[in-house]
């Protein structure tokens, strides 16, 4: 079955200090896509990076930058020199069948 | 803004009581999607709606339904309602039918209280 695992429950930085957020999957597919979503204190949901299955080269954007390692299915966030702004509920996800598998979320909290 | 409209932004009725959630897809999506997140469920996929056919479901309780008009907006009714039903509700949007190659596009939300 899909499962997606956030092991981190919570997680407090001071600002500038970087940040990994760990996602670890199971799947059977062969084609998948993973994804990352941040939930700001607001409650949407923002879009932030969706991957497929056949690329592993690693993403940056900003300060955000995001690890993906087939070989023990993860697909890791980090965030480079945190701000206050990026305290939020992120949260990772898989797809399954038109529908998405979502982990549970970190907390992060971002401290001045 | 997503461009994906849900409304209301907030919801508070009472136990046994019946609403209708609201959703408008991102102009040219086909398919409309509704999760709902809870503090002990999470984020969990109710229902899925493609060009006015039901696509996919998820853990939708026989007390909610949903339906898609020809316009292609969509309407989440949760019925019968318990403490247990509140929770944030999301509706998404995506182009085809399958989230392979497609994004996927939430609204805001509607917080439902129930009381």
């Amino acid at each position: 079955a899909q499962k997606v695992t956030q092991a981190q429950t919570e997680i407090s930085v001071v600002e500038k200090e970087d940040v990994t957020l760990d996602c670890v999957y199971e799947t059977r597919d062969t084609t998948y896509y993973l994804f990352w979503y941040k939930q700001p204190p607001s409650g949407e949901l923002v879009f932030l990076i969706r991957r497929n299955s056949f690329d592993e080269q690693n993403e940056i954007s900003g300060r955000y930058s995001w690890n993906f390692q087939k070989s023990t299915s993860s697909f890791n966030f980090t965030i480079t020199a945190s701000q206050v702004v990026d305290s939020a509920v992120y949260f990772c996800a898989l797809n399954w069948r038109n529908k998405l598998v979502f982990g549970a979320g970190t907390i992060l909290r971002v401290k001045s | 803004d997503s461009g994906v409209t849900q409304t209301p932004k907030h919801l508070i009725t009472a136990t046994g009581q019946r609403v209708t959630l609201r959703c408008s897809p991102r102009s040219g999506d086909l398919s409309v999607y509704w999760y709902q997140q809870s503090l002990d469920q999470g984020l969990q996929f109710l229902i899925q709606y493609y060009n006015g056919e039901e696509r996919a479901k998820g853990n939708i309780l026989e007390r909610f339904s949903a339906q898609q008009f020809p316009d292609l907006h969509s309407e989440l009714n949760l019925s019968s309602l318990e403490l247990g039903d509140s929770a944030l509700y999301f509706c998404a949007s995506s182009v085809g039918a399958g989230i392979a190659n497609y994004g996927y596009t939430f609204g805001s939300g509607t917080r439902l209280t129930v009381v």
